[in-house]
Order: C-alpha cells, then structure tokens, then sequence
C-alpha cells in the first residue's frame, strides 16, 4: 500500500520554466514532509522539509507547498535550471509515533530533466 | 568529514555467491540504515539500526543480514546472492531516525548479480 503517491513519475520541463511536483498522503497523522533531490550516480541529499504548521516553505528557487486539508504537499522549483536535472523523493512521517511504528515513507520518485 | 562512506562502488556477483557491502559514518550518528533503489520502486528500507548492538529489519530484509558492532559500521552482507538482489545500494544515517532528521546518504553501491 503505497501511503505517499507521487506525481509525475517523469517531467521535462524548458529552462527558466516552473517544476511542480506532486505528492498525495493518507495518513493524517504525518508531520514531516521532507523532500530529496539525487543526481544521477549519487544518494540522495535533503533538499527542503516543511511540518504541517506552516502553508508554504521556501528556500531560494524551491518552494514547498503544504494543503493540510486537501493532504497534498508540493515542491515547485521556480526559474528551472538544468542543473535542477535530478530524481526527486518525497516523504511523510508522523514524529510522533513510537518505537517500531516511526518510520519515514517514501514516495517513488520524479525524474526531472530540464532542456537547456 | 567524509560522511557516509560506502564501498565497493561497483560490483558483479555471481548467483550463489555472498558479499558484503561495507558502510562507515564519521558523523556520530546514532542511526544507520540500508536502502535498496530499484527502477519505478523508490527507495526501499532494508535493515536499520538505532545504535550500536541494536538492529531492525525494514522493509525488504529478506536475503540479507547486518550487524551493528560500533557506531561508525553498518556491513551489509547478502548471503546467497540472487539476481533479484541486483540494485543499487544505499547506506544512510541521521543523527537520530529517519523519520524526522537530516538523512545522509552515501554515494552507492551499485550491484549486478548474474
């Protein structure tokens, strides 16, 4: 059972023009939405986390956008660069579970390619 | 600091055969974990561990054993390797769990099983 769905698996996307990438959850006790960004041939890097306290988090040309009622989360990556060209990873996780029940969930992941 | 190290990078096994996946951190971090990656199947948890002598099993820990006897190392080692198993491995930590700090993953370790 896939509780962190993300959309679209793939995306390509002009340079200086808007990524937006979509990430729907169940669980309503999730707390911590993180994003990932990860080059071809390297893990994974924390990109930018919101909590469900705040509607909206940016940190330079990212941007995350938070719908607590609707539970979707959304990385928005404004002036895209080709050097934004990576797989991107969503996840959930409700920090205030206990024990063997704290776990982080991750999405499947969006590969972006941005044209030069 | 040299963060998550992970070796070998590559490596080719035969069906049969047994491995392991060397993993070091040098960042003090009470929490390692093991991921797999594999086409349109995200990350996948293998097997984690909360600190030294204290290890889990994830989500997909099925053909494969890990022991946590400091706090730098956490060996992954595949038993009888099977193609299945072929995929690109993670080894990762964060200060406390990954549920709600900083993961630092390392570069990968890709594997092929033949």
């Amino acid at each position: 059972q896939q509780q962190v769905k993300q959309s679209p698996q793939s995306l390509i996307v002009q340079k200086g023009g808007i990524s937006i990438i979509n990430c729907a959850y169940e669980n309503t006790a999730f707390d911590y939405f993180p994003w990932y960004q990860q080059f071809p041939g390297k893990g994974p890097a924390l990109l930018i986390a919101i909590r469900p306290d705040v509607s909206e988090k940016k940190e330079g040309r990212f941007t995350i956008s938070f719908n607590k009622s609707a539970k979707q989360f959304s990385l928005h990556i404004m002036d895209s660069q080709p050097g934004d060209s990576a797989t991107y990873f969503c996840a959930a996780s409700n920090l205030q579970d206990a024990g063997n029940n704290r776990k982080l969930i991750w999405g499947l992941g969006t590969s972006l390619a941005v044209n030069p | 600091n040299a963060g998550v190290t992970q070796t070998p990078k590559f490596q080719v096994l035969k069906t049969g055969q047994s491995m392991t996946l060397q993993c070091a951190q040098d960042m003090n971090h009470e929490y390692m974990s093991w991921y797999r990656q594999d086409p349109g199947m995200g990350l996948r948890l293998i097997h984690y561990s909360v600190g030294a002598g204290i290890t889990d099993q994830g989500e997909v820990p099925n053909g494969y054993n890990v022991s946590r006897s400091t706090t730098e190392d956490f060996p992954l080692r595949l038993l009888s390797a099977a193609p299945s198993q072929t995929s690109v491995y993670f080894c990762a930590s964060s200060l406390r769990g990954d549920w709600g700090n900083t993961i630092y993953f390392g570069e990968g370790s890709w594997l092929t099983v033949v």
